[in-house]
């Protein structure tokens, strides 16, 4: 079966430190890949997504991850942490059939503070 | 562009109530979810749809039930709200194949 598994539950950093969050997914076929924020009260936003192609994806707010089939891992990365980005994280495998996804399978998510 | 929009975005219901959340999606989509979020669970899948008319269960579907009447709309329905369905509910499309999902902005149910 489908599963997304996220190890931190809770992750703590200093502003302006380096970030990664871990993602590891269990898929047979090749994955559809996602990464979501969500910040207190609110919805989802995607970060960045993963489809085919280039392993190193770019996604907005100066996030980006890395797909590692050999190591079913879809890491999420940020070079130096801002206030902002305090929030709930979340990974996702797109399942379904091949050549696209009927739905979506959430991790339970990271929640990430940031000391100033 | 409204995107999709789930109503109520609020609710407090007694137990054994009913009521129904809607949700609208105007980009012509095939695909429409719901979803609920609990805390350390992240979200879980409760029906789906691949298309009007039809709708399918996902990972925790009982105590609920859907409709998809109509392109545009997924109505997920609680007959008779427990207070385990307390949580916040997403709804989400997308056009099939490998395109985006988009989630509407939540709707949380408290059941008292």
């Amino acid at each position: 079966a489908q599963s997304v598994t996220q190890p931190d539950i809770h992750i703590t950093v200093s502003e302006g430190a380096s970030l990664e969050l871990r993602c590891n997914y269990s898929y047979g076929a090749t994955p559809y890949l996602f990464w979501y924020v969500q910040s207190p009260g609110q919805g989802l936003q995607l970060l960045l997504k993963y489809f085919s192609g280039d392993t190193l994806v770019q996604g907005i707010k100066g996030f980006e991850a890395e797909f590692k089939r050999s190591q079913s891992s879809f890491n999420l990365r940020k070079p130096s942490v801002h206030w902002s980005d305090a929030a709930e994280y979340f990974c996702a495998v797109g399942a379904g059939f091949s050549g696209g996804y009927n739905k979506l399978i959430f991790g339970a998510g990271t929640r990430l503070a940031v000391h100033p | 562009n409204a995107g999709v929009t789930q109503t109520p975005k609020f609710r407090v219901l007694k137990t054994g109530q009913s009521m129904t959340l809607l949700c609208a999606q105007d980009m012509n989509h095939e695909y429409m979810y719901w979803y609920r979020q609990d805390p350390g669970m992240g979200l879980r899948l409760i029906h789906y749809s691949v298309g009007e008319g039809t709708t399918a269960k996902g990972e925790v579907p009982d105590g609920y039930n859907v409709s998809r009447l109509k392109k545009q709309n997924f109505l997920l329905g609680l007959e008779s709200a427990a207070p385990s369905q307390t949580s916040v509910y997403f709804c989400a499309s997308h056009q099939g194949g490998g395109n985006t999902i988009y989630f509407g902005e939540g709707s949380w149910l408290t059941v008292v």
